[in-house]
């Protein structure tokens, strides 16, 4: 049963561009979502969250959005710039308890 | 602020053998998670210390599988004896507890297990 689903094990962008990143979720109870980016032999790096109450929270370059209504999440990279090229981890929990992870977007930005 | 250090970063034992993970969580931070990612699929829960205290250890796989937070501090996660499928990387987050519901948790480097 896997309650958080990252359909793109990959994806590819031009240096410069908006990078798109998604993530689909079953569980209505979770109330708070994050993303995190995995270098390989590191472990995960917070990158932004944002909770159930909010539709939209902004960082730098990153922007996550939620439709609460769709159960979906996504992450927006502008602009994507060749060190963003990593494994991107779509998370949710439960009162900020244990996360539930998606299966990770391999992200390649080419310069 | 030193981040969140696991020991050692890479094992390989053979099945049958006893094999112990460490975990040094960010200072004050009373969440201590354990996850496993095996195979490069998803990163899974194991369980949950809020200092001492299992919190949660609904993801623990069975039995052969001991965590413990003497003090609530440093964390160790015992698999005895190993299996095969126990290998994979094994993650250790920390998180404060704050007033609200939520506290981002933070990752170590991992433990890389390969049982043999």
């Amino acid at each position: 049963d896997q309650q958080v689903k990252q359909n793109s094990p990959s994806l590819s962008v031009q240096e410069g561009r908006i990078s798109i990143l998604n993530c689909d979720y079953t569980n209505s109870m979770f109330d708070y979502f994050l993303w995190y980016k995995k270098y390989p032999a590191e472990g995960p790096t917070f990158l932004i969250s944002i909770s159930s109450i909010k539709d939209k929270n902004e960082d730098g370059r990153f922007t996550v959005f939620l439709n609460k209504s769709a159960k979906h999440l996504s992450l927006h990279i502008v602009p994507s710039q060749p060190g963003d090229s990593a494994v991107y981890f779509c998370a949710a929990s439960v009162h900020g308890n244990k996360l539930v992870f998606g299966a990770g977007t391999i992200l390649r930005v080419k310069s | 602020e030193a981040g969140v250090t696991q020991f050692p970063s890479h094992s390989v034992i053979e099945k049958g053998q006893t094999v112990t993970l460490r975990c040094d969580p960010i200072s004050g931070h009373d969440n201590l998670y354990w996850y496993r990612r095996v195979m490069g699929k998803e990163i899974k829960f194991l369980l949950h210390f809020v200092k001492e205290s299992k919190q949660d250890e609904s993801g623990m796989p069975n039995n052969r599988f001991l965590a413990e937070r003497t003090g609530g501090t440093y964390s160790t996660l015992k698999v005895q004896p190993a299996e095969l499928e126990d290998s994979g990387v094994y993650f250790c987050a920390s998180s404060q507890v704050l007033a609200g519901p939520v506290g981002t948790q933070y990752f170590g480097p991992g433990t890389r297990l390969t049982v043999l």
